[in-house]
Order: C-alpha cells, then sequence, then structure tokens
C-alpha cells in the first residue's frame, strides 16, 4: 500500500510563478487535507475535503486553491507565489473526520 | 478559536533520562491524538486515547487523557537515541456539527545527548 503521495519533493518557485502540488491516496479515505508547516511550528490546516467534489477552506487559506475531482486525488494550486508561501506542505487523508490522519512524505517549498 | 498548546517547547535530554510533553486544549475533546514528527519527515500517527482519564503503554512511551477531556501527556522512560524527533498532540477541529480535520499543538522538540 502506497498510502498518501505527495509530488513533488522539493520545488523552488520565483516570486509571481504558479504551481500545482499533487496529492493522491489509495485508502478509499473521504475526508482529505492540506496543511503547511512552517519551521519550529505546528500544522496549519489550509484546506480540507469531506468527499469528492466538496472542500472548504482551513485556518489559512489565502493564495491557495484546491478541487477533488476525485476520491483518490486532492491538489493544491499555489496562484502567485509569494515568499510567505514558503514552507513544508503534507497532504493528509483519514477515514474519519477528526481522527487518525495518513501523512503524505512532504513537498518543501521554496519562493524567491 | 480553538487552540492546542503544548509545553515545552525544546527539551534536551541525557541519552537514558525520562522524557514528558504536555498538551492542553482550550476545548473538551472527543478524542486527543500523538504523532511524532522525525527530522526531515512527516508526522507519523502514534495513538489515540478516547476516554476521560484514559492510559495507554506503548513500550516506553506513556499517554494519558485528562479527567476533563482537555489535557494530555506523553511521557517515555529511559530515552533512546531513536526517540529524538518532534511530538505533536492534536485534537478534532470542531465546527458547526461535527469535526473538520484535526487542531495541533506546536509540538515538542526533543534532543537526545549521547
Amino acid at each position: 500500500n502506497a498510502g498518501v503521495t505527495q509530488t513533488p519533493k522539493f520545488r523552488i518557485l520565483k516570486i509571481g510563478q504558479s504551481m500545482t502540488l499533487q496529492c493522491t491516496q489509495d485508502m478509499n479515505h473521504n475526508y482529505m487535507y492540506w496543511y503547511r508547516q512552517d519551521p519550529g511550528m505546528g500544522l496549519k490546516l489550509i484546506y480540507y475535503s469531506v468527499g469528492a467534489g466538496i472542500t472548504d477552506k482551513g485556518e489559512v487559506p489565502n493564495g491557495y486553491n484546491v478541487s477533488r475531482s476525485t476520491t483518490e486525488d486532492f491538489p493544491l494550486r499555489l496562484e502567485l507565489a509569494a515568499p510567505s508561501q514558503t514552507s513544508v506542505y503534507f497532504c493528509a487523508s483519514s477515514d474519519r473526520s477528526g481522527e487518525q490522519a495518513f501523512f503524505g512524505q512532504g513537498t518543501r517549498l521554496t519562493v524567491v | 478559536g480553538q487552540q492546542v498548546m503544548q509545553i515545552p517547547q525544546y527539551q534536551h535530554v541525557q541519552e537514558g533520562e525520562d522524557f514528558t510533553t504536555y498538551c492542553n486544549s482550550s476545548t473538551t475533546l472527543s478524542n486527543i491524538q500523538w504523532y511524532k514528527q522525525r527530522p526531515g519527515g512527516h508526522p507519523v500517527f502514534l495513538i489515540q486515547l478516547v476516554k476521560s482519564g484514559e492510559v495507554k503503554k506503548q513500550k516506553r512511551l506513556t499517554f494519558q487523557f485528562g479527567e476533563a477531556k482537555k489535557n494530555s501527556s506523553l511521557h517515555i522512560t529511559a530515552t533512546q537515541t531513536t526517540d529524538v524527533g518532534t511530538y505533536f498532540c492534536a485534537g478534532p477541529t470542531m465546527a458547526g456539527g461535527g469535526a473538520d480535520g484535526l487542531t495541533f499543538g506546536k509540538g515538542t522538540h526533543l534532543i537526545i545527548q549521547p
């Protein structure tokens, strides 16, 4: 079982560029999440989804967009990258909301 | 909004010493979870506690959930170098009629000196 897979693992973006962080899970989980983790800090929720076609904002959604066309995939789109978006991004999924989350390996993004 | 606080932020111990991290929530939790993140890695689920006053053990790790279901602790006995990492507690983020993901504490970074 692959679990939660994120690509790419590392990326450097220039200010104003856009990119999509990919996330896919093979556990048939309805719930999927995007978190960002800044150095020495906890994880902050960007967006989440409770099933295909349903997404909602988390704590820090500004500058990001998501879509959920299938149960497996939950891409995160960054439009007009800014230095404040330099962070490590984790995608996660769970069988039930508010219970055990399975995390991907993370994407380390630097905006310069 | 809902907050989960952890102390200490950093803990240096000598190998073989014990370690404890504490977690406090601003709201009553239906469950509390603990995750471990190795340096450069991703959070990995350790355990979930559900009942008031619950205590669970995993080898050298002991987890407790407070009677009021607002606080929790993780205790590691006789730390080893493999215990290095950041330990996070997390509780369900309550919104409307249900949970929307997890609210994480900022974590306790465990540094072990051989």
